[in-house]
């Protein structure tokens, strides 16, 4: 069945440039997505990107994909403390059901 | 607009008690699921639905049961509920194209 990973952890400081990566099994996902889940609160959506795209830029989120490689990253621009959360990669083909991966966590330190 | 409600927000239930979980979304959205997230384990799939008076199995559906039978709110239910279904359940909506999930705020589920 269709299988998303992405690295369980992620650190940087302050201002600096964050860049969280996932990895999906699934050539015929249509829609590929970047979800922020705050401490205690439900998943957000941040942004999609549709699989004939290969970059979507939004304020300071940028997202890439490799179709080829089967790969999705979303880099976020001058990272503050308040982007720190749990970020999770999720692939959209059938029926309008999702496929999530575990989430990495994002740690900003000042 | 609201969104996705769902309530209660926490449950403490006892092993073989039963109970419901209710979501609500007032967006209109054709489709409606149940995930339930656990530590290390990301969201599972429990249950969907493509339509009123529709549902359909996901990835851990044992143990649950699910009813549509108004567009706007999608039933979860535990029959006979076990330690195993400690978790957060997440309810979602989306509109049948692929835009992307609305999630309620979650339920805390503990079973002792």
């Amino acid at each position: 069945g269709e299988d998303v990973e992405q690295s369980l952890f992620l650190s940087v400081r302050e201002g600096d440039s964050s860049v969280i990566n996932c990895t999906y099994t699934d050539s015929s996902s249509t829609y590929l997505y970047w979800y922020k889940q705050e401490p205690g609160a439900g998943l957000q959506l941040l942004t999609y990107i549709f699989s004939n795209m290969d970059m979507k830029q939004d304020q300071r989120l940028t997202v890439l994909l490799n179709k080829k490689d089967k790969h999705l990253s979303l880099r976020i621009a001058d990272t503050q403390t308040g982007d720190s959360a749990i970020y999770f990669c999720a692939e959209g083909a059938n029926a309008g059901k999702s496929t999530f991966g575990d989430g990495t966590t994002l740690t900003v330190k000042p | 607009n609201a969104g996705v409600t769902q309530t209660p927000k926490f449950r403490v239930l006892k092993t073989g008690q039963s109970m419901t979980l209710l979501c609500a979304q007032d967006m209109n959205h054709e489709y409606m699921y149940w995930y339930r997230q656990d530590p290390g384990m990301g969201l599972r799939l429990i249950h969907y639905s493509v339509g009123e008076g529709t549902t359909a199995k996901g990835e851990v559906p044992d143990g649950y049961n699910v009813s549509r039978l108004k567009k706007q709110n999608f039933l979860l239910g535990l029959e006979s509920a076990a330690p195993s279904q400690t978790s957060v359940y997440f309810c979602a909506s989306s509109p049948p194209r692929l835009y992307g999930y609305t999630f309620g705020s979650g339920t805390r589920l503990t079973v002792v």
